[in-house]
């Protein structure tokens, strides 16, 4: 069974940047795997940010972006502010049906 | 607006059912598949399955059959999770979530319930 696998957590300074990754334990994530990200604060429910690698849902602030970095999928906080502490899950389509999370990266901002 | 309003928290004894509702407004219920999302305690995400609102056919993950029923009552725009057979395993927050997915275009979630807590325990 395929595992998308993301770092445990992270930690950056405010106003710095941080780069969160997604890929999968066999194989490379491509924009064919339309991956999506989201946020998720303690208690709260998730909230979408990014969808198809790099597009911004409504309201997402521009310093949340997607990408493909190498054989990965890539989330960027640029200026990153004390309130995007929080949970961060990838979400790839594998086709047929199937959807897989990522295990979700906790990020610190101090 | 776009919203999805869920029932609320449910205590459970081991081997009872539950039913979770996940009721949608602002939007037409059966132009979007709706997805049911686990959350165990301190845990990740993890996709339950998902349920077709126009002909009620559901699709279950791996490790989400037999005890999980996913069902509709399109007449109050209302998706149901109902499991049986409870165990303390079930323990957990499960969300409704919006699908959004066009062929070779996004697939994603879109719009979020807030979730229901389910403890079982005796």
């Amino acid at each position: 069974q395929t595992v998308v696998t993301q770092e445990p957590s992270f930690s950056v300074s405010p106003g710095g940047t941080v780069t969160l990754t997604c890929g999968l334990s066999s194989g490379s994530v491509s924009t064919n795997y339309y991956p999506s990200w989201y946020q998720q604060t303690p208690g709260q429910a998730p909230r979408t940010l990014i969808y198809s690698t790099n597009t911004r849902s409504s309201g997402v602030p521009n310093r949340f972006s997607g990408s493909i970095l190498g054989n990965k999928a890539a989330l960027t906080i640029t200026g990153a502010q004390a309130d995007d502490e929080s949970d961060y899950y990838c979400l790839l389509y594998m086709g047929s049906g199937i959807w897989v999370f990522g295990g979700g990266t906790k990020l610190t901002v101090l | 607006q776009v919203q999805l309003v869920q029932s609320g928290s449910e205590l459970k004894k081991p081997g009872a059912s539950v039913k979770v509702s996940c009721k949608a407004s602002g939007y037409t219920f059966t132009s979007y598949t709706m997805t049911w999302v686990r959350q165990a305690p301190g845990q990740g995400l993890e996709c339950m399955g998902w349920i077709n609102t126009n002909t009620g056919n559901p699709t279950y993950a791996q490790g989400f059959t037999g005890r999980f029923v996913f069902s509709l009552d399109t007449s109050v725009s209302t998706a149901y999770l109902q499991i049986s057979s409870l165990k303390a395993e079930d323990t957990a927050v499960y969300y409704c979530a919006r699908q959004r997915a066009a062929v070779g275009n996004y697939y994603y979630m879109d719009v979020w319930g807030k979730g229901t807590t389910v403890t079982v325990s005796s």
